[in-house]
């Protein structure tokens, strides 16, 4: 089965601090995905990669970072963490093969900036 | 304009009972995909079904199957004889352009319609 982890279920930071969201899988996924998720307006996708040190933007990379030194892992980085970023963040995964090519999503990390 | 349009916000289904969620796409593209998934309370995302735009059948999955209809652009989810564990959110999502397409991975997600499972 594929797993998709991430560091935290839940997070509590501090405005203005440097917040690090990490998440790994253990298939061997060429791509990988982060999305944050709020209540009405359902998953919108902040950055994503295809392979490693690969990385585009997805429709709001603004106040976030990425980084993916390694093909398992895929760290998504808030440099200066703002109110407005309390979220439930999801990490997914995906195997450019085949027909579908659906995404294997983690647990959630629900990240409270106070 | 939305990509991704669900516009039941909730549903309250009886046990045992079909249960058909709603969801409309707009692309332009010829080739696209359509993905139905679900969130249990605990929060992970689960793979439920997939439409290819050129599939000529509707897709199904055990109790779930896909009501595709292209030309009036709705891929509804059914479920049947439902139970109380489907009790959940539901996204529907669509994938534009041709999945041979390197790089060309990205989901386009609905709102999500959550949906309670009455004994």
């Amino acid at each position: 089965d594929v797993k998709v982890t991430q560091s935290s279920r839940y997070l509590v930071k501090r405005t203005g601090e440097k917040v690090f969201l990490e998440c790994v899988q253990d298939m061997d996924h060429e791509n990988m995905f982060w999305y944050r998720q709020d209540p009405g307006l359902g998953l919108r996708l902040i950055y994503f990669s295809y392979d490693v040190k690969m990385k585009e933007k997805g429709d709001i990379p603004e106040g976030y970072s990425v980084s993916r030194e390694k093909k398992e892992r895929f760290s998504l980085i808030l440099e200066s963490a703002s109110t407005n970023q309390t979220s439930m963040y999801l990490c997914a995964s995906s195997f450019p093969s085949g027909i579908q090519h659906e995404q294997y999503f983690g647990p959630g990390t629900r990240l409270t900036v106070t | 304009a939305q990509k991704i349009t669900q516009t039941q916000p909730g549903m309250f289904v009886q046990e045992k009972e079909a249960v058909t969620l709603d969801c409309t796409y707009d692309t332009s593209d010829q080739s696209y995909g359509l993905f139905w998934y679900k969130q249990p309370s605990s929060g992970e995302m689960i793979f439920l079904i997939y439409q290819g735009s050129y599939d000529e059948q509707n897709a199904t999955e055990g109790r779930y199957s896909l009501n595709f209809q292209k030309a009036r652009k709705s891929a509804n989810l059914v479920i049947s004889a439902s139970q109380l564990g489907d009790s959940a959110m539901y996204f529907c999502a669509m994938r534009e352009g041709s999945s041979d397409l390197f790089g060309n991975e990205k989901l386009t997600f609905g709102t999500g319609t959550r949906l309670t499972i009455i004994p």
